[in-house]
């Protein structure tokens, strides 16, 4: 079965401070997808990111970075120097791609807090 | 913006009633995703067409129905409408199966309030 947990429900920080926000997965699929999407209090939901399971290295792009770790399961999400325009829902997703069903299963979200 | 469309922005209906969502994927995807967002709840996966056929089911209610059309758009059916169905509905487009492009883009959602 698939299931993404995203263990802080919300997190608080004063803005330029880094955060980083958890991702745990479990999956019985050798090759997987994982994403990140971003949803600000507007509603929309975007696409931030894409790790392939076959692919571990690290990325990093601007003040994001993402630390993917397939020994412990997680998909780790930092900001370094948080700005308020970070303050948003973040949500941490999984996709198997090997079966037929492959739809994309969500984490239930961190809410972010960027205090100025 | 994400190429994915849908309509209406928002809606409000009365308790009983049927409506229908519908939804643009973008050029070329084949696959297409339906959503739903309560208050404070994450995104719950209730449905995906690939090509027009049935690939996989969530948690979908027997009142909710969903079909991919020849042209490649969707529609969500939502009938028998209980207060409890008020939430965000999201439709998402990807390129199905293996490949480089495997996210979803999502459209800017359908706002339900039952009433």
């Amino acid at each position: 079965a698939q299931k993404v947990t995203q263990a802080q429900t919300e997190i608080s920080v004063v803005e330029k401070e880094d955060v980083t926000l958890d991702c745990v997965y479990e999956t019985r699929d050798t090759t997987y997808y994982l994403f990140w999407y971003k949803q600000p209090p507007s509603g929309e939901l975007v696409f931030l990111i894409r790790r392939n399971s076959f692919d571990e290295q690290n990325e990093i792009s601007g003040r994001y970075s993402w630390n993917f770790q397939k020994s412990t399961s997680s998909f780790n999400f930092t900001i370094t120097a948080s700005q308020v325009v970070d303050s948003a829902v973040y949500f941490c997703a999984l996709r198997n791609s090997m079966n037929r069903d492959d739809k994309i299963i969500f984490g239930k979200g961190t809410r972010l807090h960027i205090l100025p | 913006d994400s190429g994915v469309t849908q309509t209406p922005k928002h809606l409000i209906t009365a308790t009983g009633q049927r409506v229908t969502l519908r939804c643009s994927p973008r050029s070329g995807d084949l696959s297409v995703y339906w959503y739903q967002q309560s208050l404070d709840q994450g995104l719950q996966f209730l449905i995906q067409y690939y090509n027009g056929e049935e690939r996989a089911k969530g948690n979908i209610l027997e009142r909710f129905s969903a079909q991919q059309f020849p042209d490649l758009h969707s529609e969500l059916n939502l009938s028998s409408l209980e207060l409890g169905d008020s939430a965000l509905y999201f439709c998402a487009s990807s390129v199905a199966g293996q490949g480089s492009r495997t996210e979803a883009f999502f459209g800017q959602g359908t706002r339900l309030t039952v009433v």
